[in-house]
């Protein structure tokens, strides 16, 4: 059973930058055929994707937030990442990771809650 | 504001039928984007409930169906349970502007 774990930090500073790490266990993250996805809820709010990477390395990105954001892989350790820069009180949110087939996820992590606060 | 608009709410009593709507545009559903749609549970991760306008992944009830016609989308949940009380979401591509994923404002679900 395929397993993803968002892992980092749950308060950082405005206008510094959040940082998560997505373990995925169960499967591996070099599979053909999906793309791997940071997708977002504000408390008491929706969702919003908020990008996505092929195991080849390919990224694709939220155009609202194409300039602040950064989505890697690491296939020795199985894991991706996301890199979101000069963060603010918006940026608060609990941050999922996907695994996604085609266009939609099919496994999500559990989520993790960032909070921007000084 | 999201592309795709959604009731914030609906209501049933166990045993009924209800359907939640997902209405879009010709730069979404209309332009013949599939639709999917998920399930969050109150303090959970959200989690597939159909994909590809129609499809059940293996483990959802056949008491939730999914339609699309024109423009917009449909979510029927029939014999209506207390356990369907949660968040639903639709989500589908959008190519306006630089074209991007995106998902409908949810709505909540209340079983009388």
């Amino acid at each position: 059973q395929l397993q993803l774990q968002e892992s980092g930090s749950g308060l950082v500073k405005p206008s510094q930058t959040l940082s998560l790490t997505c373990a995925v266990s169960g499967g591996s993250i070099s599979s053909g055929g999906y793309s791997w996805s940071w997708i977002r809820q504000p408390p008491g709010k929706g969702l919003e994707w908020i990008g996505y990477i092929y195991h080849s390395g390919s990224t694709y990105y939220n155009p609202s937030l194409k300039s602040r954001v950064t989505i890697s892989v690491d296939r020795s350790k199985n894991q991706f990442s996301l890199k979101l820069s000069s963060v603010t009180a918006a940026d608060t949110a609990v941050y999922y990771c996907a695994r996604v087939l085609g266009d939609y996820p099919d496994y999500w992590g559990q989520g993790t809650l960032v909070t921007v606060s000084s | 504001q999201s592309v795709l608009t959604q009731p914030p709410s609906v209501s049933g009593a166990p045993g009924q039928r209800v359907t939640i709507s997902c209405t879009g545009s010709s730069s979404n559903i209309g332009a013949g984007y599939d639709v999917h749609w998920y399930q969050q549970l109150p303090g959970t991760a959200p989690k597939l409930l159909i994909y590809g306008n129609s499809n059940r992944p293996s483990g959802v009830p056949d008491r939730f169906s999914g339609s699309k016609s024109g423009t917009s989308a449909s979510l029927a949940i029939t014999g209506l349970q207390a356990e369907d009380e949660a968040d639903y979401y639709c989500q589908s591509y959008d190519s306006s502007l630089s074209g991007w994923r995106v998902f409908g404002g949810g709505t909540k679900l209340t079983v009388l």
